[in-house]
């Protein structure tokens, strides 16, 4: 079964440092590019990053540019997401998202299963 | 970098017929697919739609994708409304770099 299990999330100050992590099963991390999407309170949804299946490339978007970024723990099949220099406006439920494949070829136009959530507050 | 816009709110009847479109504000709509987002009350997204109107396995065929290069839109419908359907909907598309999704349309099934 294909699950994505988020973690790491919590409450941290403005300025601060927080890493989630992306738990894979049911695939391998180095078939399928990941998706992070983050959801604000009573907001809709913010595509935030993504890496490639090979871990060759990622892409940001340009509100966490500089501050965020991915990595993979192959031997775990995990993902991370660093957060530096975390903004009250950061605040949201960070989702990782996997994409799929086409042809088997590992794509990444749209993510399709989802995990659960971790719950990330920065505030004073 | 373009936008999707989405009408905020929609209600509608069990058992009818409803209509969500999404715009793209720059850039033609059919030079990257849509996908289209089931959100239920807090639950995660789920794909109900993605390339313009195929459907993953699983989602009932009363849900169907539409892409209209005139109004430079696509349009989800839900045919055959039932209250499990209630939920927030986003649209999503991307182009070499980034990804979007629209702003939500909440669906209420009175």
């Amino acid at each position: 079964q294909v699950q994505l299990v988020e973690s790491g999330g919590g409450v941290v100050q403005p300025g601060g440092s927080l890493r989630l992590s992306c738990a894979a099963s049911g695939f391998s991390v180095n078939d399928f590019g990941i998706h992070w999407v983050r959801q604000a309170p009573g907001k809709g949804l913010d595509w935030v990053a993504f890496i490639r299946y090979d871990g060759s490339n990622q892409f940001h978007a340009d509100s966490v540019k500089g501050r965020f970024s991915l990595s993979r723990d192959i031997s775990k099949n995990t993902l991370h997401l660093q957060m530096n220099s975390l903004r009250p406006e950061d605040t949201a439920v960070y989702y990782c998202a996997k994409g799929p494949r086409v042809s088997g070829i590992p794509a990444a136009h749209y993510m399709d299963v989802w995990g659960k959530g971790t719950k990330v507050t920065v505030s004073s | 970098n373009f936008m999707l816009t989405q009408t905020h709110s929609v209600s509608e009847s069990p058992g009818q017929t409803v209509t969500i479109s999404c715009t793209r504000s720059s850039g033609n709509i059919a030079s990257n697919y849509v996908q289209w987002y089931q959100q239920r009350p807090g639950s995660s997204p789920t794909t109900v739609i993605y390339e313009d109107k195929q459907r993953p396995s699983g989602v009932p065929d009363r849900f169907s994708g539409s892409v209209d290069i005139s109004s430079n839109s696509a349009t989800l419908t839900i045919s055959g409304l039932k209250t499990e359907d209630e939920g927030d909907y986003y649209c999503q598309s991307y182009d070499r770099t980034s990804w979007v999704f629209g702003g939500g349309t909440k669906l209420t099934v009175l």
